[in-house]
């Protein structure tokens, strides 16, 4: 295994317009987490999943932001409608329950 | 959303130096981690700390895990320019609904050649 991926790597789009990105953890990880960053700040929580089951979502996760573990594998964070402020590196974490998470290399969104 | 003080900000170093940077929160945490990002990826895990007073190393570097809880600390010893890069430390509540990382605010190591 070698660790978790992320795709795209990076994404341009105008705003307004919707972007999915796509999450693969480490396998066998049952825990699952999205993060934003903007530049100069350390990585903000937004939502969590264990197993299939999505278990807090933080209040930054407006209703034009959706996640999705459909079979407590992959994951899928999807923005609709972008706005220039969603500009910013989304990153996936993985970890056995409780301990450790181990990060992907993120996605960069530019929301042109 | 909530985000721990670490400082410092930031730290200008020469080649050699050791480091030490801190981490504080107004909350308890049961797991303190510490992890390093270079520009444009994702943070890379360098040392993982479970008990309170817990001192753990991993080559160059020594974290401790604060006795209150609250606080943990990094040291770097002897540093190398591949050490360059912002250091988070980052800490795991197991409180049901509550079981996230919170992140530091990052400290900017940069080393003077």
């Amino acid at each position: 295994d070698t660790g978790v991926s992320q795709n795209p790597r990076h994404k341009i789009t105008k705003r307004g317009q919707n972007v999915t990105f796509r999450c693969d953890p480490i396998s066998e990880h049952n825990r699952l987490y999205w993060y934003r960053q903007t530049l100069g700040q350390g990585p903000e929580f937004l939502t969590y999943f264990q197993n299939e089951a999505q278990l807090e979502k933080s209040r930054l996760l407006s209703d034009r932001f959706s996640a999705e573990r459909p079979k407590g594998s992959f994951s899928t964070l999807e923005i609709q409608r972008t706005e220039q402020g969603d500009s910013a590196m989304y990153l996936c974490a993985s970890s056995p329950e409780n301990t450790e998470a181990f990060f992907g290399q993120g996605t960069r969104l530019t929301v042109v | 959303g909530q985000q721990l003080n670490q400082s410092p900000q930031s730290m200008f170093i020469q080649e050699g130096e050791d480091v030490s940077m801190n981490c504080t929160s107004s909350s308890i945490f049961n797991t303190w981690l510490w992890y390093k990002q270079e520009p444009g990826e994702g943070p890379v895990l360098l040392i993982a700390l479970y008990k309170a007073g817990e001192l753990t190393s991993n080559g160059r570097l020594t974290a401790q895990f604060g006795i209150t809880r609250k606080d943990s600390f990094l040291n770097i010893s002897a540093s190398i320019p591949s050490d360059v890069g912002i250091y988070f430390c980052a800490g795991l509540s197991l409180n049901f609904g509550n079981e996230k990382l919170t992140f530091g605010t990052g400290t900017r190591l940069t080393i003077i050649p």
